[in-house]
């Protein structure tokens, strides 16, 4: 089975200051993981994703992510936010091992607030 | 390029009718996926289909669930005799390939009364 804990509900950050949304993930083989955006009344929107490789990872709109194989983490970083970064963030993971379905499973979400 | 499209972006219906929810996916994508999202609840997996091969339909939550794409393209989730439960918003994704990021579309709201 795989799983997806995004502990905080809710993050508040002040424009300008760094964030962080917080991911941690479980499955059995090799972790394949994604962050996707969620603005109000929208699908989700693709922002970056881990197979292999360099362990930061650059996506879409200044995003970035780091993958932690030890503590079984990727969290979503930002050096500066920006009010419009304010939306509903997931994580997702999938088994990249081949033995599992391609389905993801996705965290609970967290809620980015930034404050002018 | 157009990105995936689903219809009707909201349904309104009573207990007990039955609903379809089209989704038309990115051109050449072979891979469709279909999910539900629920008030604080995050995204659950409904079904996945993947070129000719047969569906994974293991995130299905009844057997008033069902799901087809015909034609390797558009895809039609279907729930029978809905209960208020089903509420929900309704997510349609699809990528170029099994396993590669997916794009969803706009979701259609469903709401049960």
């Amino acid at each position: 089975a795989q799983s997806v804990a995004q502990p905080e509900d809710q993050v508040n950050v002040a424009e300008g200051n760094p964030l962080t949304v917080k991911c941690t993930y479980s499955v059995s083989g090799n972790p394949y993981l994604f962050w996707y955006v969620q603005y109000p009344n929208r699908g989700l929107q693709f922002l970056l994703k881990y197979i292999t490789g360099d362990n930061l990872v650059k996506g879409s709109y200044g995003f970035e992510a780091e993958f932690n194989k030890s503590q079984t983490s990727f969290h979503l970083k930002k050096p500066s936010a920006l009010v419009s970064d304010s939306a509903l963030y997931f994580c997702a993971v999938r088994d990249g091992s081949g033995a599992g379905s391609y389905q993801l499973t996705f965290g609970k979400g967290t809620k980015l607030s930034v404050i002018p | 390029g157009a990105g995936v499209s689903q219809s009707p972006s909201n349904k309104v219906t009573e207990k007990g009718k039955d609903v379809e929810l089209r989704c038309d996916p990115i051109s050449g994508h072979t891979a469709l996926y279909w999910y539900r999202q629920s008030l604080g609840q995050g995204l659950e997996f409904l079904i996945y289909f993947q070129g000719n091969s047969a569906p994974d339909k293991s995130g299905l939550p009844s057997d008033r669930f069902s799901a087809e794409r015909t034609g390797g393209s558009v895809s039609t989730l279907t729930i029978q005799r809905t209960q208020q439960e089903d509420s929900a918003v309704y997510l349609c994704a699809s990528s170029l390939v099994q396993g590669n990021e997916q794009y969803f579309g706009p979701g259609t709201r469903l709401t049960v009364t």
